[in-house]
């Protein structure tokens, strides 16, 4: 199994609203990520997992909160978001060693009224 | 802020066509990825280059990551319409136990039947 899953595929909220988007992969990968793009623009990181313990949050808003309840599973939970929120939500999975990979999930695309 | 630059930053072409797109940055990496990414998914990694001068081919890809490694070139040959997409570049560097992507600028093409 070489892929990292996502769901939902596209999620619309309100700026009340909680949801929370959901990555899963089981290559025994390790390092596990979430990354925020909007159109037209590369990927941009917001926090990273190393053996299920958030090493980088690049400064993202208290109104996203990351978990990783275990080695395969990563979670983002949204609350208070806002509309300049919207975009393409990316998880990633890499192992942790020399010449590193990442290979990315398909996204959520969430749009927040 | 580690920039990786990549042009021409859109190319429009017509299938059988030859066509090359750099990445340059200033900065040195462990390694460089390329990955195509269509409308609306995540992006798909295409290959990882390690060595600075290395050259690895898939299919009428030709990736090639310089003698510094600090750019990299992607020549496709032959160009198809399913080569059309968004081709990012993506730099790593370590931290503290794992790969940090840095992503390039993104490269729009599209092939014409």
């Amino acid at each position: 199994d070489t892929e990292v899953t996502q769901t939902p595929k596209h999620l619309v909220m309100g700026m009340t609203n909680k949801k929370s988007l959901k990555c899963e992969q089981h290559m025994g990968h390790r390092a596990m990520y979430w990354y925020k793009q909007k159109a037209k623009k590369p990927p941009e990181l917001m926090f990273v997992y190393s053996y299920e313990k958030l090493s980088i949050n690049e400064s993202v808003p208290s109104r996203f909160s990351p978990e990783c309840p275990n080695s395969s599973l990563l979670n983002l939970h949204l609350h208070a978001l806002q509309p300049e929120d919207s975009a393409l939500y990316l998880c990633a999975s890499s192992q942790l060693k020399a010449g590193d990979e990442q290979f990315f999930g398909p996204g959520t695309r969430l749009t927040v009224l | 802020t580690q920039l990786l630059e990549q042009s021409p930053q859109f190319l429009s072409i017509q299938e059988g066509e030859n066509l090359t797109v750099y990445c340059n940055s200033s900065s040195v990496f462990s390694s460089l990825q390329w990955y195509r990414q269509e409308p609306g998914e995540g992006p798909v990694l295409l290959v990882t280059v390690v060595t600075g001068g290395e050259v690895k081919k898939l299919k009428r890809l030709t990736f090639q990551f310089g003698d510094a490694r600090k750019d990299s070139s992607l020549h496709i040959t032959a160009a198809q319409p399913g080569d059309t997409g968004l081709y990012l570049c993506a730099g790593a560097q370590q931290d503290t136990g794992f790969q940090k992507l840095v992503f390039g600028t993104g490269t729009r093409l599209l092939v014409s039947p």
